[in-house]
């Protein structure tokens, strides 16, 4: 069985600042992770993914996350934030030889100018 | 490529109606997925086709509910009657090498 858990709910930061969302997994496997963005009334992007190549991973709109293995983390970074960040964020686990995602509930970011 | 097409964006329907949602997949993908997505209960997968062929519809939550793939290009939703909690956005997906690629959705208000 996988699972996800996104430790906040809520992040807001300033315009300019780094952002820091933080996920946590569970997987019998070696799992497949991604992060997707969704911002209001619109549908899931796909920012960045791990499938077992380098640890750290750098997606689009100079997010980045890492993968630690010791830790069972896949946390989400952003040195600067903009406007357009705030969106949910979805932290997201497979089996690589399975279909299922296992969502987590997602972390709402707003940005304050 | 366009990405995964939904159509149509918003439905408002009255209870009892039939209701009918529709995909178009990213072509070559063999995969294609639909959800459903509400506050209470996030994202949960409705039904999961695999070569046009429902592999799980496990997360179909009732008989009211049917998904069909006639080609590889499009599959349909439909909801026979509707009810006030089917209420939510509903997405689609396909996916190529494990990976998902996710439709606008459409949001689907029942009165």
């Amino acid at each position: 069985a996988q699972s996800v858990t996104q430790l906040d709910s809520h992040v807001s930061v300033s315009e300019g600042t780094p952002v820091l969302l933080r996920c946590n997994y569970s997987s019998s496997y070696s799992p497949s992770l991604f992060w997707y963005v969704q911002h209001p009334n619109k549908g899931l992007q796909l920012l960045l993914k791990y499938t077992s190549a380098a640890t750290l991973v750098k997606g689009i709109n100079g997010f980045e996350a890492e993968f630690k293995k010791s830790e069972t983390s896949f946390h989400l970074t952003k040195p600067s934030a903009h406007m357009s960040d705030a969106a949910e964020y979805f932290c997201v686990v497979s089996d690589p030889a399975d279909y299922k995602l296992s969502f987590g509930a997602g972390t709402t970011v707003t940005v304050r100018a | 490529d366009a990405g995964v097409i939904q159509s149509p964006r918003h439905e408002v329907t009255e209870m009892g109606q039939e209701v009918t949602l529709r995909c178009k997949p990213i072509s070559g993908h063999n995969s294609l997925f639909w959800y459903r997505q509400t506050m209470m209960r996030g994202l949960e997968l409705l039904i999961y086709f695999n070569n046009n062929v429902p592999i799980d519809d496990s997360g179909m939550p009732e008989d009211r509910f049917s998904a069909k793939m006639p080609n590889a290009s499009f599959s349909t939703l439909k909801i026979q009657p509707s009810e006030p909690r089917d209420s939510a956005v509903y997405f689609c997906a396909s996916s190529s090498r494990n990976i998902q690629y996710f439709g606008a959705g459409t949001r689907l208000s029942v009165l």
